[in-house]
């Protein structure tokens, strides 16, 4: 079945920093890929997504390339901010999984 | 645009009773889904509505957990006698189907904290 493997964190980065969160993927058929983000306190919000292979979702300055051939989609980020302190999950579409979330703390 | 709606946002009961959770997703999204989230980790899938069709009920423990969706709007999760491991926020989310280009991206609620003592 689907399946999503996350690296796992805690993941901990100067302010400033370049960040790499590894995501790889099993799947049957295409996908969409997703990176959703959970700030402290609040509820699960899409981050950014991409619906087909070698399409590059972006928002906020963090980016993730959907790769067919490697399975991946690791979310990068060349210089962080203390305010993406946060977890983050990615995701495959349709049947709802996810992955076991990686949280980072940004310190300042 | 109003998001997806859950209620209780809270609830503590001591084990063996029953609790029920009730959503309401965006309006037009033919698909539901409920998650658990434990502490630390990512949702899991308990159950996956197309309009009022279960789609996906593999991962619903179906001895204490039922869910239903009836006029493929509204969705209530139900537990039954609840147990201590029970303990989780439970999520609800909904998607549009019918709009491939979203990527049939999940909308979330801001989930039930669910306290079993």
């Amino acid at each position: 079945g689907n399946s999503v493997t996350q690296m796992e964190g805690p993941v901990t980065l100067s302010e400033e920093a370049f960040l790499t969160i590894n995501c790889t993927y099993t799947a049957t058929g295409y996908p969409s890929l997703f990176w959703y983000v959970q700030y402290p306190g609040e509820g699960l919000q899409l981050l950014l997504k991409a619906t087909k292979a070698d399409d590059k979702g972006s928002n906020k300055g963090f980016e993730a390339t959907y790769r067919k051939e490697t399975t991946s989609f690791h979310l990068e980020k060349g210089s962080v901010q203390v305010s993406d302190s946060a977890v983050y999950f990615c995701a495959l579409s349709g049947g709802g999984r996810f992955g076991a979330g990686t949280r980072l703390t940004v310190k300042p | 645009e109003a998001g997806v709606v859950q209620s209780p946002r809270y609830k503590i009961i001591e084990k063996k009773q029953p609790v029920a959770f009730w959503c309401n997703p965006i309006s037009g999204h033919n698909t539901l889904y409920w998650y658990r989230q434990n502490l630390g980790q990512g949702p899991e899938l308990l159950i996956r509505y197309e309009n009022e069709e279960a789609v996906d009920d593999s991962q619903l423990p179906k001895d204490r957990f039922s869910a239903e969706r009836l006029k493929g709007v509204d969705s209530t999760l139900k537990i039954q006698p609840a147990e201590l491991g029970d303990s989780a926020v439970y999520l609800c989310a909904s998607s549009s189907s019918g709009n491939r280009d979203s990527g049939y991206e999940q909308y979330f609620g801001p989930g039930t904290r669910l306290t079993v003592t």
